[in-house]
């Protein structure tokens, strides 16, 4: 059974780069389709980041395109997530994902990231 | 981008009743080339992770109660919870993977009434 575990600072400061990291247990991400990260505010809803494939191509949301960058770390089996000039609305839990037919069918624990100075 | 909005932002149902969930796209999902619609159901309890609970708008994932149906075409679907259990107790939301962005619905709380 697959298995995610997201990675990285719980702080991060304004105008600085989020970045965290998602390895992957039990599949390899040169096979599997595509890996997502989604994130979710405190006590709001699910936004998708976006997804990249195991070809490297990747899909981003249109309101972070611009700050958004998504990795593949093939020889660590792991992805990864870039978010640059965070402010306090980056404040969220990030989730990495694992897609599968037409669905995310597998999902790490979460990260609580909080942008503060 | 396909807006989701599901009905109601939330409801309360007796023990063993059914809840009912809806959620309505902007545009239909419905892909014409394989006749599928690219809608997912997921449930998330406190503190936890989303888990998936239905793909293709009515196929379940693997592990989840015959309880939990998902149903509709198009631009309209519905997730039933045949018997409501303690253990249903969540938030739910609908996705659609036609396009990016992938987005979700703003999320249905069940409670137990």
């Amino acid at each position: 059974q697959v298995q995610l575990q997201e990675s990285g600072p719980g702080l991060v400061k304004p105008s600085g780069t989020l970045s965290l990291t998602c390895a992957v247990s039990n599949d390899s991400i040169s096979i599997s389709s595509w890996w997502s990260w989604v994130r979710q505010p405190p006590g709001k809803g699910l936004e998708w980041i976006g997804e990249i494939y195991q070809s490297g191509s990747t899909d981003y949301n249109p309101s972070l395109k611009s700050r958004v960058t998504i990795s593949l770390d093939k020889s660590k089996n792991q992805f990864s997530l870039d978010l640059s000039s965070v402010t306090a609305a980056d404040t969220a839990v990030y989730y990495c994902a694992r897609g599968a037919v037409a669905a995310l069918a597998a999902w790490g624990q979460g990260t609580l990231v909080t942008v503060s100075s | 981008d396909i807006v989701m909005t599901q009905s109601p932002d939330s409801l309360a149902v007796s023990l063993g009743e059914r809840a009912t969930i809806n959620c309505k796209s902007s545009q239909s999902v419905l892909y014409s080339s394989n006749n599928k619609n690219y809608l997912t159901w997921y449930q998330q309890k406190p503190g936890q992770p989303p888990r998936l609970l239905v793909y293709w708008a009515s196929t379940r994932g693997s592990g989840v109660p015959d309880r939990f149906s998902g149903s509709g075409s198009g631009t309209d679907f519905t997730l039933t919870i045949s018997s409501l259990q303690p253990e249903d107790v969540a938030v739910y939301y609908c996705q659609q993977y036609y396009s990016t962005p992938r987005t979700f619905g703003q999320g249905t709380k069940v409670e137990i009434k």
